[in-house]
């Protein structure tokens, strides 16, 4: 069975700083992994995803994260954190090549930049 | 960009009463999906849908809910007769066919069951 975690409800950063938001899984077989972010009142805006390749994948709004095979992790990332970023991320996994079978999500982390 | 659309934006019903949610997923789009979120709570993926017919459903699509593509356009998620429970947020995504897609997902439609 597929499954995510999303260790930390809440992360806290400061304008201008780097940020990260963690998230490991668990799956049968090889991961397609994404991010997704919500906005106030909004769906699910997909970021980046990672299906094989180079380890760090490169997104929408700045946004990239690092597939650790070893650690079974995909941590989003940001260099320089805007306080338009403030919203919640979700990361989500399913098996590759098992067709169109659904996303399994994380319980979502909520990300609030300070300025 | 293309978008997938869901109306109403918030529906408030009676418990007990049927409600219907509409989705219109991106024209070129060929997978379905229904996912919801209690408030609080993760996304779950409720069925999907493909060729017109149910490809994969969760637990929690059981014989109160129905799903259906009336025409062309339209994707639609029919609740028989709902529950407190049901309240949620109802997302519906779609995806392209060839490959592993992202799939992209509807700004939501808020259910309140009073």
């Amino acid at each position: 069975a597929q499954s995510v975690a999303q260790p930390e409800d809440q992360v806290n950063v400061a304008e201008g700083n780097p940020l990260t938001v963690k998230c490991t899984y668990s799956v049968s077989g090889n991961p397609y992994l994404f991010w997704y972010v919500q906005y106030p009142n909004r769906g699910l805006q997909f970021l980046l995803k990672y299906i094989t390749g180079d380890n760090l994948v490169k997104g929408s709004y700045g946004f990239e994260a690092e597939f650790n095979k070893s650690q079974t992790s995909f941590h989003l990332k940001k260099p320089s954190a805007l306080v338009s970023d403030s919203a919640l991320y979700f990361c989500a996994v399913r098996a590759l090549n098992s067709g169109n079978t659904p996303l399994v999500f994380g319980k979502g982390t909520r990300l609030s930049v300070i300025a | 960009e293309p978008e997938v659309t869901q109306t109403p934006s918030h529906q408030v019903t009676q418990m007990g009463q049927e409600v219907i949610l509409r989705c219109v997923p991106i024209s070129n789009h060929l997978y379905f999906y229904w996912y919801r979120q209690i408030l609080g709570q993760k996304v779950e993926f409720l069925v999907s849908f493909y060729n017109n017919e149910i490809s994969e459903k969760s637990e929690i699509f059981d014989d109160q809910f129905s799903v259906e593509r009336p025409d062309g356009s339209n994707f639609t998620l029919k609740i028989r007769s709902t529950k407190l429970e049901d309240s949620a947020m109802y997302f519906c995504a779609s995806s392209v066919m060839k490959g592993n897609p992202p799939q992209h997902f509807g700004d939501g439609t808020r259910l309140s069951i009073l």
